[in-house]
């Protein structure tokens, strides 16, 4: 089935600084997502994409879905200690298994105050 | 807004024992999404219902069922739970704009 590889599994950055992540995948998709997890939550859609080369900003954080439809990467500016987290991608065909997401193992984020 | 609610929160059944997790959506959205959540392992599909009356498996179904009761609710059930279905379970559901929204989730242990 289709898999996506995340990566870092995870990392530690000082406040102030940008993270990145990434996600790729074995097959394209036609949406792309990020949610955040926090510690005993469910995830929360961060930023949501639905076309090749799009870049959507929410705030701090800007994601872009590849040109191939194949990867994905979410871009975190000036992190600030709430940002500690999972941040997991996620990709769906809409239509073909009735929108369901394939996600990927998740960034586990954690910021020295 | 109270989204999407799970009951119960945390649940510790003996080997052998059944639940049923509920899952219930304010939101009138069509589908609905059961997932389980592993230590490493990310989310992953156990079954999902597209519609008020359809179910279907995903990735990970052995060893569970589902209901749609309705077109709000949507249970996980075990009927002989096993240490291997230990989890964090989470129920989800979807508009056809292809946005998701989930429960706090449910922590079951099985010992």
């Amino acid at each position: 089935g289709q898999q996506l590889n995340q990566s870092p599994q995870s990392m530690f950055i000082q406040e102030g600084e940008d993270v990145s992540m990434n996600c790729t995948s074995s097959s394209i998709f036609n949406t792309w997502l990020w949610y955040k997890q926090d510690p005993g939550e469910g995830p929360v859609l961060l930023i949501a994409l639905y076309k090749a080369g799009e870049l959507t900003s929410n705030g701090r954080l800007t994601a872009q879905f590849g040109i191939t439809r194949k990867d994905s990467f979410l871009n975190i500016s000036a992190s600030i200690p709430s940002d500690v987290g999972i941040y997991f991608c996620a990709g769906m065909n809409y239509g073909g298994s009735q929108g369901n997401l394939i996600f990927g193992k998740g960034t586990k984020l954690s910021v020295k105050p | 807004n109270a989204g999407v609610t799970q009951t119960p929160k945390f649940q510790v059944l003996k080997t052998g024992q059944s639940m049923t997790l509920q899952c219930a959506q304010d939101m009138n959205h069509n589908s609905m999404y059961w997932y389980r959540q592993d230590p490493g392992m990310g989310l992953r599909l156990i079954y999902y219902s597209a519609s008020e009356g359809t179910t279907d498996k995903g990735e990970v179904p052995n060893g569970y069922n589902v209901s749609r009761l309705n077109k709000r609710e949507f249970s996980l059930r075990l009927e002989s739970a096993a240490p291997s279905q230990t989890s964090v379970y989470f129920c989800a559901s979807q508009t056809s704009g292809i946005q998701a929204f989930f429960g706090q989730g449910t922590r079951l242990t099985v010992v």
